[in-house]
């Protein structure tokens, strides 16, 4: 059972817009930064996402982020084939004093 | 460019330890944290703690204390994860990342860590 809570799947069509949601609560999301985390099948993690909203130099602006409150939400625009992995929200947790992940979103691109 | 290159995949028996290296490169190694982060067969990213490279203070997960070390050679710019007791739920890959504060950004291929008898 992961502190954050993230959808298990979604889908879209090539091309299309897709949003994952990451819910948490007032001790992770709601006071520290969110960042995402994609995974392709086999390989390691890559960070697309720090500080809720920034993108590190070489992700493309396809990719964005918000937070509002206790709740992050990542958007991939443009759909691509080779957009299909495990999309992962983590933050900081006070209470817990450790980083905590979302269980992840497969994304399929159809 | 940032590059951590991790130790290869290890087999143990159950009650045996295990010693992960984390060599990196292309960045000041005393300048950021190591964080390690492990996954099951078919699961998400579990975190197991991080270490200050600055002043080897560490904060492991509540989970793993008393079962994890984490370690690391500036000589060498290398970190180094040990986890003892192992039983068939230790079972996965493990992972080290380069670990500003916020966020684990650059991360290694992974090691794969089987424990079977």
């Amino acid at each position: 059972q992961s502190v954050l809570t993230q959808p298990p799947s979604v889908s879209a069509a090539p091309g299309q817009k897709v949003t994952i949601s990451c819910s948490g609560s007032s001790s992770n999301i709601g006071k520290n930064y969110v960042s995402w985390y994609q995974q392709l099948p086999g390989t390691a993690p890559k960070f697309l996402i720090y500080d809720n909203d920034k993108r590190p130099s070489g992700i493309p602006d396809r990719f964005s982020a918000s937070k509002s409150g206790t709740s992050a939400t990542l958007g991939i625009t443009g759909l691509q084939t080779g957009d299909e992995a495990d999309y992962y929200c983590g933050t900081w947790d006070s209470s817990l004093s450790a980083v905590v992940f979302g269980g992840g979103t497969k994304l399929t691109v159809l | 460019q940032v590059q951590l290159v991790q130790s290869g995949a290890e087999v143990k028996k159950p009650g045996a330890s295990v010693k992960v290296s984390c060599k990196t490169s292309g960045y000041t190694f005393t300048s950021y944290g190591i964080t390690w982060v492990r996954q099951a067969p078919g699961q998400g990213l579990e975190w197991m703690g991080w270490i200050s490279i600055y002043n080897d203070n560490t904060n492991y997960a509540q989970k793993f204390r008393g079962r994890v070390t984490m370690t690391t050679d500036s000589s060498t710019s290398t970190a180094y994860m040990e986890l003892r007791s192992l039983t068939s739920d230790d079972t996965a890959v493990y992972y080290c990342a380069r670990y500003p504060g916020n966020y684990p950004d650059y991360w290694g291929q992974g090691t794969l860590v089987t424990v079977s008898s």
